[in-house]
């Protein structure tokens, strides 16, 4: 079964540098999304996009974070100037549609360390 | 805004049936999805309602009251590997018109033989 691919599963990095966080969707969906779980914590929307532009973002998805799609498979999320507070679980989910009834189906996530 | 409340912990016995509650507030509803989340690991999906009453996947059933803002996931014939976290999640619809997922904090059911 197809399935969402992330890399790494673990980044550890010092506060203050920059990270990417890569993810490969599901070949045939439309609609990718970031999310982040902190320990012990809900998992929390950060951002969507479709047609190579953000469709929404929350207020967590600040000046900090960007994300981009590079090529035909590729979805990044660029954290800049990583603060203690970024360390979490982050997870990338695609679906095939934007309405409801489609899944999200979710990556492994990578899980972010700032030392 | 949007506000989504489901019991932290629940305990059951194998071969048992649980049932797990989840009430929500939300601001525009386009659908609500039950998420299996073991520790670690990513959110899997389990089932999804967006008309108001029950459906059935397996030993999996979910059921939906829009008036209520109420909806809860009952698990049949519990299995140790059933211990995992249960993830409400509500799909609202914002401006664009493109919907997202807001989640509730889970439930960690315990599965004890």
């Amino acid at each position: 079964e197809p399935e969402v691919t992330q890399t790494p599963s673990h980044q550890v990095t010092q506060m203050g540098q920059e990270v990417i966080l890569r993810c490969v969707p599901i070949s045939n969906h439309l609609y990718f999304y970031w999310y982040r779980q902190i320990l012990g914590q809900k998992v929390e929307f950060l951002v969507s996009f479709y047609n190579n532009e953000i469709s929404e973002k929350s207020e967590i998805f600040d000046d900090q974070f960007s994300v981009e799609r590079p090529d035909g498979s590729n979805f990044t999320l660029k954290i800049r100037s990583t603060k203690l507070e970024d360390s979490a679980m982050y997870f990338c989910a695609s679906s095939a549609q934007g309405a409801a009834g489609q899944p999200q189906h979710f990556g492994d996530g990578t899980r972010l360390s700032i030392l | 805004g949007q506000n989504i409340d489901q019991p932290t912990e629940m305990t059951a016995t194998e071969g048992a049936i649980v049932q797990i509650n989840c009430t929500y507030q939300t601001s525009g509803f386009n659908g609500l999805f039950w998420y299996q989340q073991h520790a670690g690991e990513a959110p899997t999906f389990l089932s999804y309602n967006v008309l108001d009453g029950l459906e059935e996947k397996g030993r999996f059933s979910s059921f939906l009251s829009r008036s209520k803002g109420y909806s809860y996931l009952l698990l049949k014939e519990l299995q140790m590997k059933d211990s995992a976290s249960y993830l409400c999640a509500v799909r609202g619809v914002r401006n664009s018109g493109y919907s997202t997922l807001t989640f509730g904090k889970g439930t960690m059911l315990l599965v004890s033989p």
